[in-house]
């Protein structure tokens, strides 16, 4: 099915581990964005594709890294977890061209630091 | 870079009522504004949007409004309904270059039916 999903839905992990969130798009859009979702702070941009291979900071970049070797996958890693990420973690993806600039949010993925 | 400020934070109207949600924006290159629907559990997803070309939008029981000389653009709910219930952003871009939107914190609406 064409979309945009994100994998795990939930996830646990304790601090100081390493985890990778999970992202997938079938329309190939050239843009893909992570952002974290935390109460009173609306949505943040962590880090940003504009294509493969290109990737840049947002906002909010320490303490993650990301990575996009093909169009269709951006995922997320938490080199060393901490409680400060415990958050809701929405990946996007967008056109990002004049016939259209809207974002496609993926249903996000729910990560706990214990 | 864009700052994005929305208010109000929380809206409380009667089911029929109509809702105002207003947004200002800093940079006057931005020329893309959407708004966005976040129902619960679920990603957020655009319901409208308006380019600086254009002042006003309209789509059923919605519309938007932009005045690029004050920066500030607003989303309307006519007859609102229980299923309006939900949390909307603003957001704001620059399409020339690099595509970054810069996004409100948000408007949690309340819909008493």
């Amino acid at each position: 099915d064409a979309g945009i999903t994100q994998s795990p839905r939930y996830k646990i992990t304790e601090t100081g581990r390493q985890v990778t969130l999970m992202c997938h798009q079938t329309w190939s859009h050239s843009y893909m964005f992570w952002y974290r979702q935390d109460l009173g702070h609306g949505l943040r941009l962590i880090y940003y594709s504009a294509a493969a291979d290109i990737t840049d900071k947002g906002e909010v970049p320490d303490g993650y890294v990301v990575s996009r070797s093909k169009t269709e996958n951006f995922p997320l890693t938490l080199e060393s977890a901490t409680r400060s990420q415990t958050s809701v973690y929405f990946c996007a993806s967008s056109p990002g061209s004049p016939d259209s600039y809207e974002q496609y949010f993926g249903p996000g993925t729910r990560l706990t630091v214990t | 870079g864009e700052n994005v400020e929305q208010h109000p934070s929380t809206l409380s109207v009667q089911e029929g009522d109509s809702a105002v949600i207003k947004c200002t924006y800093s940079d006057s290159a931005s020329n893309y504004f959407p708004w966005y629907k976040q129902e619960l559990g679920k990603g957020p997803q655009l319901i409208i949007d308006i380019r600086s070309n254009v002042g006003e939008k309209k789509d059923q029981r919605i519309a938007v409004t932009l005045n690029k000389t004050a920066k500030h653009f607003s989303l309307h709910i006519t007859e609102t309904q229980p299923e309006d219930s939900a949390v909307y952003f603003c957001a704001a871009s620059e399409t020339g270059g690099s595509y970054i939107p810069t996004f409100g914190r948000g408007t949690s609406l309340i819909v008493h039916p």
